[in-house]
């Protein structure tokens, strides 16, 4: 079956920059998503890759290497509003199955 | 922006109860999910719907679950008779045609708590 872990938790500073890797056990994904969650809320959409390589959106980046079966997501600058959890997550190839990583919950301190 | 709404946003039910969650998915999104997240936990696949039809169900979509697509706009999820562990947040989502495939909007859940 497919799996994805994280660590479980990082902590970093304020202006910081901070990577959540995300290594996978899978026999066939189409690309890795990282969505964020703060505490009682919903999961939001931060990035895709559907490729190798890597993605940069504000002051997030996802990166993927099928070859390696990792990903990680870095966010520079850190603010203090991004303190929630991240997960990472792939789409089982063939099929609208969407497995979600363990989960890594992110404490920005002042 | 458009946006996933569901309703009620807590539901309380004794053990051995049918409950029924209810969204509405963005309105021109084809293909809809239910995911469920135990306190603490990860987020869990339950069930994918396109077409009217379930597309895919993990392991814990058992007989005792079932989804509709009664209208036009609803989305529903029952669970027929409710178990303690049935406890979780459950959250819809639904992802469109334009736009990135995988991007998938979350609808902000139904908690459920089962006595």
């Amino acid at each position: 079956g497919q799996s994805l872990e994280q660590p479980s938790e990082v902590t970093a500073v304020e202006g910081a920059i901070v990577q959540i890797n995300c290594t996978y056990q899978t026999s066939g994904f189409y690309g890795l998503s990282w969505y964020q969650q703060h505490d009682g809320g919903a999961p939001t959409f931060l990035s895709y890759n559907a490729l190798d390589g890597l993605e940069e959106t504000g002051r997030f980046s996802s990166f993927l290497s099928r070859s390696d079966s990792y990903g990680y997501l870095l966010l520079q600058e850190l603010q203090m509003k991004d303190s929630a959890s991240y997960f990472c997550a792939v789409r089982d190839k063939g099929t609208y199955k969407y497995i979600f990583g363990t989960g890594t919950r992110l404490k920005v301190l002042a | 922006e458009p946006e996933v709404t569901q309703t009620p946003s807590h539901q309380v039910t004794q053990m051995g109860q049918e409950v029924i969650l209810r969204c509405v998915p963005i309105s021109n999104h084809l293909y809809f999910y239910w995911y469920r997240q135990i306190l603490g936990q990860k987020v869990e696949f339950l069930v994918s719907f396109y077409n009217n039809e379930i597309s895919e169900k993990s392991e814990i979509f058992d007989d005792q679950f079932s989804v509709e697509r009664p209208d036009g706009s609803n989305f529903t999820l029952k669970i027929r008779s409710t178990k303690l562990e049935d406890s979780a947040m459950y959250f819809c989502a639904s992802t469109g045609t334009s736009g990135s495939p995988y991007e998938q909007y979350f609808g902000p859940g139904t908690r459920l708590t089962v006595t």
